[in-house]
């Protein structure tokens, strides 16, 4: 299965600033997955990105506040923008991949605190 | 109603037992199922994989699938204190994943 790797591991934030986090693949991948995990919650999709189009975002989430980019097929970032102590959370970057369909790798993830 | 709902417990059973871990779905379209196994502070893991209605068996875990009930089950036999962690219950449809909030498994030594 892939490897990824996500910067930064973890983070402490001013409200109102923006962060972007990096998920690097070691294999060329069609899709990439950003998830957040909010403390002691499970895992919620923000946004899938395809190289090459722009990014589909679940409901509730928009692109204003979750810009991404996805300029190759090997690199994704998310942006987390506007902060607040509501977007205190884990987010993971996934790929799939692996012995069948619809089966996920995800990175260590990135925790972000917003004062 | 949630789209994955699982028993966020905790479960707590002894060393060597076998842990019964269980999910619900409400997509019936769904294709593929899944668990993951997520230890404090670290990212999800998979577990097993399930495609097809019945049981599939990798060492000590079991997985079972019941489409018709949209209901899946986890069964770790000879339960370890290394198995102690927050499993997390996921299903497949187009391009889409989607988890249950997590069943926090506790083994006592």
């Amino acid at each position: 299965s892939a490897v990824i790797s996500q910067k930064p591991s973890r983070d402490i934030c001013q409200r109102g600033t923006s962060l972007t986090i990096q998920c690097q693949v070691d294999s060329q991948v069609t899709m990439m997955f950003w998830y957040r995990q909010q403390p002691g919650q499970s895992l919620t999709l923000i946004a899938t990105a395809n190289q090459g189009s722009e990014a589909t975002y679940e409901s509730g989430f928009v692109i204003d506040k979750f810009p991404i980019s996805r300029p190759n097929l090997t690199f994704s970032t998310l942006t987390v923008s506007n902060m607040s102590p509501e977007d205190s959370s884990i987010y993971l970057c996934s790929v799939e991949g692996g012995t069948g369909a619809n089966v996920l790798t995800f990175g260590a993830g990135s925790r972000l605190t917003v004062l | 109603q949630k789209e994955v709902e699982q028993n966020s417990g905790p479960l707590s059973v002894p060393e060597g037992a076998i842990a019964s871990l269980n999910c619900t779905y409400s997509d019936r379209g769904s294709q593929s199922f899944f668990w993951y196994r997520q230890y404090s502070g670290k990212s999800p893991e998979l577990i097993m994989s399930i495609y097809s209605n019945g049981d599939k068996e990798d060492g000590r875990f079991t997985a079972q699938l019941n489409k018709a009930s949209q209901y899946v089950s986890l069964l770790i036999r000879d339960s370890q204190p290394s198995d102690s962690a927050t499993y997390l219950c996921a299903v497949g449809g187009y391009q889409k994943v989607t988890f249950g909030t997590g069943t926090k498994l506790q083994v006592i030594p």
